[in-house]
């Protein structure tokens, strides 16, 4: 049961352009879409969160857009750096401090 | 700046083994998590555990797992009597501090548990 779906397994952009990894959910019931990046050895990294009230939340870099009719979020990264080439997770929750249900996650190659 | 450990970072067992995972969560942080990742598969969740008592668990979770918190700083997950299908990466997560909920859980590095 895929309650967090990221249907592309790998992203390979060129450096300086725009990364946009996409997430779709089926649980209506997720309040809370947060997104992780991880690099091999290490443990997952929280990048960015979003509640399930606003369809946009920006930091630095980083922006995720949640359009809760069509249960999909996405995650920009602009401008892409070397840096940034790690395995994404789209996760959710159903409230602050619950468990988190994650995506099998996007692998970025950040391309020179 | 503040992070949850976990040790060992490889654990080797054989099959039938009980084996200990141990974490250090963040220390003003008040929930508490395990996930696993088998290889190639995608995070899952274990347990949750809030005020000294396990708040949600997974079907994941069996009779074979426990977890405690026997002082102030760790959290261990005991996995009593090892399967060949429990070698994964096991996470331990921290969140929450004080009357301010989070949404954000901290991740430790994981220990790689195999199980011959």
């Amino acid at each position: 049961d895929q309650q967090v779906k990221q249907n592309s397994p790998s992203l390979s952009v060129q450096e300086g352009r725009i990364s946009i990894l996409n997430c779709d959910y089926t649980n209506s019931m997720f309040d809370y879409f947060l997104w992780y990046k991880k690099y091999p050895a290490e443990g997952p990294t929280f990048l960015i969160s979003i509640s399930s009230i606003k369809d946009k939340n920006e930091d630095g870099r980083f922006t995720v857009f949640l359009n809760k009719s069509a249960k999909h979020l996405s995650l920009h990264i602009v401008p892409s750096q070397p840096g940034d080439s790690a395995v994404y997770f789209c996760a959710a929750s159903e409230r602050r401090d619950d468990k988190i249900i994650f995506g099998k996650g996007t692998r970025l190659h950040i391309l020179p | 700046e503040p992070e949850v450990t976990q040790t060992p970072s490889h654990q080797v067992t054989q099959m039938g083994q009980e084996v200990i995972l141990r974490c250090v969560p963040i220390s003003n942080h008040l929930y508490f998590y395990w996930y696993r990742q088998i290889l190639g598969q995608k995070v899952e969740f274990l347990v949750s555990f809030y005020n000294n008592e396990i708040s949600e668990k997974s079907e994941i979770f069996d009779d074979q797992f426990s977890v405690e918190r026997p002082d102030g700083s760790n959290f261990t997950l005991k996995i009593r009597s090892t399967k060949l299908e429990d070698s994964a990466m096991y996470f331990c997560a921290s969140s929450g501090q004080g009357q301010r909920r989070s949404n954000e859980q901290f991740f430790g590095p994981g220990t790689r548990l195999t199980v011959l």
